[in-house]
């Protein structure tokens, strides 16, 4: 079936060390992936994307890890600093259902100083 | 350059009633997708519109519509208002349908 599903709800980290979000898929013929960024009363924020015909994307900071034969991504933080408090969640882009985007529930970062 | 901007930023509606929203999406975009969002969970899909056609459709009931106009401007109207319909609607826009979708800051809807 379709689900996007995080294996955390919540993480905590110490400002300056790295951290690491989780996101399993089910729909093996998914092959786009969006890293979203919501913090309170705003929208979601495009973090970063990856095709699957990738296994790894870096951009500022942020790198997200696509593993195709278990159905996992990661988004890496490196360097967590206090503005990266936010929910993050990965979606999941299935074009062959009109291109909507399948959200997980969301994993709470928190970052202390 | 502005970002996706929706209207109103909150409203206040009765069960029965109807809602229009309302939104812009990012110069150049195309593509406009709406989400509903409710306290604690992810988005979820409710309609894309391209080209001023319906894309696709979520699970959502026929109380819902929406459509685009020639400026890529769009609406979301929700006839019989629902105590659950209350959330936060979110639109998306972008260039085209696989291009990564970027998201306004909502219309939080509430529903007495």
């Amino acid at each position: 079936g379709e689900s996007v599903g995080l294996h955390l709800p919540t993480l905590s980290v110490q400002e300056g060390d790295n951290s690491i979000i989780n996101c399993a898929y089910s729909n093996s013929a998914s092959d786009y992936f969006i890293w979203y960024k919501q913090e309170s009363g705003k929208g979601p924020q495009f973090i970063i994307d990856i095709r699957s015909n990738m296994d790894k994307r870096q951009g500022q900071r942020v790198t997200v890890l696509l593993n195709k034969t278990v159905k996992h991504l990661s988004l890496q933080i490196a360097a967590t600093q206090p503005g990266d408090s936010a929910v993050y969640f990965c979606a999941e882009n299935m074009d062959n259902q009109g291109g909507k985007l399948i959200f997980g529930q969301g994993t709470e970062l928190s970052v202390k100083p | 350059d502005a970002g996706v901007t929706q209207s109103p930023t909150h409203l206040i509606k009765t069960r029965g009633q109807h809602v229009t929203l309302r939104c812009s999406p990012i110069s150049g975009h195309k593509s406009v997708s709406w989400y509903q969002q409710v306290l604690g969970q992810g988005p979820q899909f409710i309609f894309q519109y391209y080209e001023k056609e319906e894309r696709g459709r979520g699970n959502f009931p026929d109380r819902f519509s929406a459509r685009q106009f020639p400026n890529y401007s769009s609406e979301l109207n929700v006839n019989a208002l629902l105590l659950g319909d209350s959330a936060l609607y979110l639109c998306a826009s972008s260039l085209d349908p696989m291009a990564p979708q970027h998201f306004g800051d909502g219309t939080r809807l509430s529903i007495l």
